[in-house]
């Protein structure tokens, strides 16, 4: 059972850069959601997905953008990363919205 | 707007003590959920428990304990006789009718030998 899958694990890129962070999950979940956590912030959501079509921002969007395209996958992209956005990244499924959620392994990524 | 305070940023407690960590929240509204989820040092987030609004119920699965309190907007987390393995990030989380999940900032627990 894969779950939740996210690569890559480490990234380092260079401000003005852009990179996509995926991921992919197996459980047919409907929800599906990138968080950020910094220390001493917990978790913040950035944006999140109920289907496939539809996507909508969280708390942190700015600097990001989603696509859905299917159930399975939800890739977040950096269009020009900045060093603010130096964090672990986390996407994380569940079978509703306000269900438990289901992390995938987290992405670290430094933005130099 | 909804809130979530775990006023202990760390904690350090010797091997078989027990420890509790603190969950305060605020919400406006009646029917909301509850969640702990630990970090351990591997940075994986695994989910431990849900709760909602309308059952009061502690709730205790081995070593691990669940004190709800709607007077006090607590959810609090009590880990008995602990463990170094117990030794991990625990966020307390709060999702309501925007169905927002919001987290706490979490508490560092260190259980030494």
């Amino acid at each position: 059972n894969a779950g939740v899958t996210q690569t890559p694990k480490f990234h380092i890129l260079k401000t003005g850069q852009s990179m996509t962070l995926q991921c992919a999950q197996d459980m047919n979940h409907g929800y599906l959601s990138w968080y950020r956590q910094d220390p001493g912030m917990g978790l913040r959501r950035i944006h999140y997905s109920v289907a496939a079509g539809i996507t909508d921002k969280g708390e942190v969007p700015d600097g990001y953008n989603v696509s859905r395209s299917n159930t399975e996958d939800f890739p977040l992209r950096l269009e020009s990363a900045a060093p603010s956005q130096t964090s672990v990244y986390f996407c994380a499924s569940s079978y509703s919205m306000g269900g438990e959620l289901f992390f995938g392994e987290g992405s670290r990524l430094t933005v130099l | 707007a909804q809130k979530v305070t775990q006023a202990q940023t760390e904690i350090s407690v010797v091997e078989k003590e027990d420890v509790t960590l603190d969950c305060v929240y605020e919400t406006r509204d009646t029917t909301y959920y509850l969640f702990w989820y630990k970090q351990p040092p591997s940075g994986e987030l695994v989910f431990l428990i849900r709760r909602n609004s309308f059952d009061e119920q502690n709730e205790i699965s081995g070593r691990y304990s669940w004190n709800f309190q709607k007077s006090t907007s607590s959810f609090n987390f009590t880990i008995t006789a602990s463990q170094v393995v117990d030794s991990a990030v625990y966020f307390c989380a709060l999702s309501g009718s925007a169905r927002q999940l919001t987290f706490g900032s979490g508490t560092q627990l260190t259980v030494l030998p």
